[in-house]
């Protein structure tokens, strides 16, 4: 069983639909959440990170982490085509000497 | 502001050729990571440094070796390479909570 479960999508919405990524993961040791955007051929782009319970909000970006059922989403509002990318879900330990575990991405498509 | 700096960008090598890729990280950055993704698949940890020394190992095959210099700048060397060592390598470095990654360096074995 991977650390770091992911929705696989794809997921394909309208543009100004809310979009939901979810994962999951299994390591109680993780205690920073972050959410990357990545588009083709191009490096991960830290969207967000967290590290407590509960909700963190960022413009149209909002994640949510529940520790307690191990589960972290991204919530995405008035989705824009410019959003069509793949999104990445991230843990990783407290101490900045941590490695990252990636979740294995999910391909968002916002139809205009 | 600063960015993670990787290169080259592109690199094409033959099989059993060697090869070294080269991370700089954002300055006051203490740790440096080194991914690999391979077409459609999430980036997959091989190694990382917190403050110049190895802090972790993920699945680096033994051909695969890394370092973090005095500047802090890393390289990752490859040796022997395979067909299936085509892949972007993807540099990431961090502090505290925040980490930032390079825009990857896409080898290409042939």
């Amino acid at each position: 069983q991977k650390e770091v479960e992911q929705d696989p999508g794809p997921l394909s919405v309208p543009e100004g639909a809310i979009v939901s990524l979810n994962c999951t993961y299994s390591n109680s040791a993780f205690q920073y959440f972050m959410w990357y955007r990545q588009y083709s051929r191009k490096g991960p782009e830290l969207l967000m990170y967290t590290y407590s319970s509960g909700n963190k909000e960022d413009g149209r970006f909002t994640a949510q982490v529940d520790k307690s059922s191990k589960y972290i989403s991204l919530f995405i509002r008035d989705s824009q085509p410019s959003d069509s990318a793949t999104y990445l879900c991230a843990m990783s330990g407290y101490s900045s000497a941590s490695k990252i575990i990636f979740g294995s991405g999910t391909r968002l498509s916002i139809r205009p | 502001a600063a960015g993670v700096i990787q290169s080259p960008r592109h690199l094409i090598k033959e099989k059993r050729e060697t090869a070294t890729l080269k991370c700089y990280p954002i300055p006051r950055h203490d740790t440096v990571y080194w991914y690999q993704q391979g077409p459609g698949q999430d980036p997959q940890f091989l190694i990382s440094f917190y403050e110049k020394m190895q802090s972790d190992k993920g699945s680096i095959p033994d051909r695969f070796s890394a370092q973090q210099f005095s500047d802090y700048h890393s390289e990752l060397n490859m040796s022997s390479l395979e067909l299936g060592d085509s892949a972007l390598y993807f540099c990431a470095s961090r502090k505290g909570t925040e980490a930032f990654f390079g825009q990857g360096t896409r080898l290409t074995v042939v």
